[in-house]
């Protein structure tokens, strides 16, 4: 079954870090570039990070860069999003995408998605 | 960035009707335009791909159109399960950039 499961949200306080893990299965993982899209309660999408098929190449958005860091483990099928000095404005649920392109190109766009992990920062 | 405009914001229709949203980029974006169907608490869904190509498994009542900064959804006929939210995004530039959503509900 082709699949991406998010884990590892929760509540943190803000300053604090967390990190997330999306597992992949029912495709081939390592061909393909894979992003952190998240949704704010209530609000609309926006794009996190993305990270090519083997490794090499990282974008982050603005909101994000020198705070999160986006890694992958082709061996374990496993994407991960290392989130350092959280802030309220990181409230969101968080989904792993799968990039549409393969080893050739990024496409920047989405054809699989997980269902989401929420991460909530409060005190 | 890119700033992507949706329009309308939220719309009601009833089965069977023909529905139209319409999304604008703030430059041209030539055929880089996606679109993704969202329902209350679920994860978004690709229907449309570079501005008007059906991704796998999406019914043919949904089409895609445009270029450069207009471009256009279309359901030619609205079903039961379509009442949900309607993105379009680009992949023309980093970062990728979202509209802010088109809600279609039931009238």
């Amino acid at each position: 079954q082709v699949q991406l499961v998010e884990s590892g949200g929760g509540v943190v306080q803000p300053g604090r870090s967390l990190r997330l893990s999306c597992a992949a299965s029912g495709f081939t993982f390592s061909s393909y570039g894979m992003h952190w899209v998240r949704q704010a309660p209530g609000k609309g999408l926006e794009w996190v990070a993305v990270i090519s098929y083997d490794g090499s190449n990282k974008y982050y958005a603005d909101s994000v860069k020198g705070r999160f860091t986006i890694s992958r483990d082709n061996s374990k099928n496993t994407l991960y999003l290392q989130m350092n000095s959280l802030r309220a404005e990181d409230t969101a649920v968080y989904y792993c995408a799968k990039d549409k392109g393969g080893v050739t190109r990024t496409y920047w766009y989405f054809d699989l998605w997980g269902r989401g992990t929420l991460v909530t920062v409060s005190s | 960035d890119i700033q992507m405009t949706q329009s309308p914001s939220s719309l009601s229709a009833s089965v069977g009707d023909r529905v139209t949203i319409t999304c604008r980029a703030s430059q041209s974006i030539s055929s880089y335009l996606n679109w993704y169907q969202q329902k209350p608490g679920k994860a978004p869904k690709l229907l449309i791909y570079a501005a008007s190509s059906l991704q796998s498994g999406v019914p043919s009542r949904f089409s895609g159109s445009g270029s450069g900064t207009d471009f256009t959804l279309t359901i030619s006929s609205l079903q039961p399960e379509d009442f949900a939210t309607y993105y379009c995004q680009q992949s023309y530039s980093t970062p990728p950039t979202f509209g802010p959503g088109t809600k279609v509900d039931i009238k």
